[in-house]
């Protein structure tokens, strides 16, 4: 594996259903990402975490929970979640948490909430 | 609010001519500069970054930035089919870690 890889792919869920996705970075790098991208809209941040400690939450509402067990794996638990929520979640990678380095994204979950 | 503008397009080109995109942002702090290429259905791919006045070429793609205007833009020579798709715009500020802020894109085709 190369890169950032995550899965599912793809995902539907009812609005009581209890998911996780995954993400995987393959690139050494310390910070890890997750964005929202919802249509005509831009890329939404969600959270930052860097060396797996959470060092920026944009107000993302408590159904979305993330965990980061190490640099390399990063998860978002979601929960009792609403169809307003059905968009292409982002995992992206950059070394570092700062000095506007770039950042690298994997292939994207595309979630549908029923 | 920090915010990045672009034209939503569809921005539509020849094949072989140079296809033009451009970028403002709100936030003077901001110092880098990113252009992600999203084909339709995919992940965002980064093709170009930019952290100084001026051009930085790279093959076929050229950014531009200008600070005193807060204006950037990308230039594809030599637009082929294959460019056809999304491009976004990022700012990044180091001041806000590397939070990124993104426009909502500009779809470019490019015509055979």
């Amino acid at each position: 594996e190369t890169g950032v890889t995550q899965t599912p792919r793809h995902l539907v869920m009812g609005m009581t259903n209890k998911k996780s996705l995954k993400c995987e970075q393959h690139l050494g790098h310390n910070a890890m990402y997750w964005y929202k991208q919802s249509a005509k809209k831009p890329l939404e941040l969600m959270f930052v975490y860097s060396l797996e400690e959470r060092v920026e939450n944009n107000s993302v509402p408590s159904r979305f929970s993330p965990e980061c067990p190490n640099s390399s794996h990063l998860f978002l638990h979601l929960h009792t979640l609403q169809p307003e929520d059905s968009a292409l979640y982002l995992c992206a990678s950059s070394p570092f948490s700062h000095g506007g380095v770039a950042q690298y994204f994997g292939p994207g979950t595309r979630l549908l909430v029923l | 609010q920090k915010e990045v503008e672009q034209n939503s397009g569809p921005l539509s080109v020849p094949e072989g001519a140079i296809a033009s995109l451009n970028c403002t942002y709100s936030d003077r702090g901001s110092q880098s500069f990113f252009w992600y290429r999203q084909y339709s259905g995919k992940s965002p791919e980064l093709i170009m970054f930019i952290y100084s006045n001026g051009d930085k070429e790279d093959g076929r793609f050229t950014a531009q930035l200008n600070k005193a205007s807060q204006y950037v833009s990308l230039l594809i020579r030599d637009s082929q089919p294959s460019d056809s798709a999304t491009y976004l715009c990022a700012a990044a500020t180091p001041n806000t870690g590397n939070q990124f802020y993104f426009g909502t894109g500009t779809s470019l085709t490019v015509i055979p």
